[in-house]
């Protein structure tokens, strides 16, 4: 069963458009939720971490938000350089490392 | 500052072919990491060491051999490699282990490998 899931898979913005990315986890015992950017052909970079619900940390153009069930990421007036895939994250119980959703990738067009 | 570094970045193998995968961090850190990214996959686990000394298994060690050679190294071997191993591997460090955790893990920019 998956345990992380993010949607959509892909997603096309206008420059200036705003949207949001979905994270939704099935685990039990959350200790921690994480976004990560990835370009093409580098890897993955931290971007925030969130441990509990109504939680929210924001960066330039990038807000994350945390629910029981799901973290958003919510872009705002994106541009062309925000074209990226996006990572979430999350450890959970006992485990010692984290597990990765499968990524939204996301494109910006001027 | 190098950060993370992986070599080599790119590698051809034929089937029933060992490897081994070189990762070095220049950060001090304790936990290193290795994992690998398949198309609409995500990133997955294959081992981890939370310290020197220490290895354990993650999601998908089957196939996969690991060393931590000390605190700054930690390599991954292909005994005899397969074609279900072609895929991209990351590896990466961080400061503490998941436990009491940021979650900042930092990566190497992946060894790209095919096995034909």
């Amino acid at each position: 069963e998956d345990q992380v899931t993010q949607s959509p898979e892909a997603l096309r913005l206008q420059e200036g458009e705003s949207s949001s990315l979905n994270c939704s986890y099935t685990v039990s015992g959350l200790r921690g939720l994480f976004w990560y950017r990835q370009d093409p052909g580098k890897g993955p970079e931290f971007l925030f971490t969130l441990y509990s619900a109504g939680e929210e940390k924001e960066k330039e153009r990038l807000k994350a938000t945390l629910t029981k069930k799901e973290s958003f990421l919510h872009i705002t007036a994106p541009k062309p350089e925000d074209s990226a895939t996006y990572l979430c994250a999350v450890v959970w119980g006992g485990r010692r490392a984290l597990t990765f959703g499968s990524g939204t990738r996301l494109q910006v067009q001027p | 500052n190098a950060g993370v570094t992986q070599t080599p970045k790119f590698q051809v193998l034929k089937t029933g072919q060992s490897m081994t995968l070189q990762c070095a961090q220049d950060m001090n850190h304790n936990s290193m990491y290795w994992y690998r990214q398949d198309p609409g996959m995500g990133l997955r686990l294959i081992y981890y060491s939370a310290s020197e000394g220490t290895t354990d298994k993650g999601e998908v060690p089957n196939g996969y051999n690991v060393s931590r050679l000390n605190k700054r190294e930690f390599s991954l071997r292909l005994e005899s490699a397969a074609p279900s191993q072609t895929s991209v591997y990351f590896c990466a460090s961080s400061d503490r282990i998941a436990g009491a955790y940021t979650g900042e893990l930092f990566f190497g920019e992946g060894s790209r490998l095919t096995v034909l």
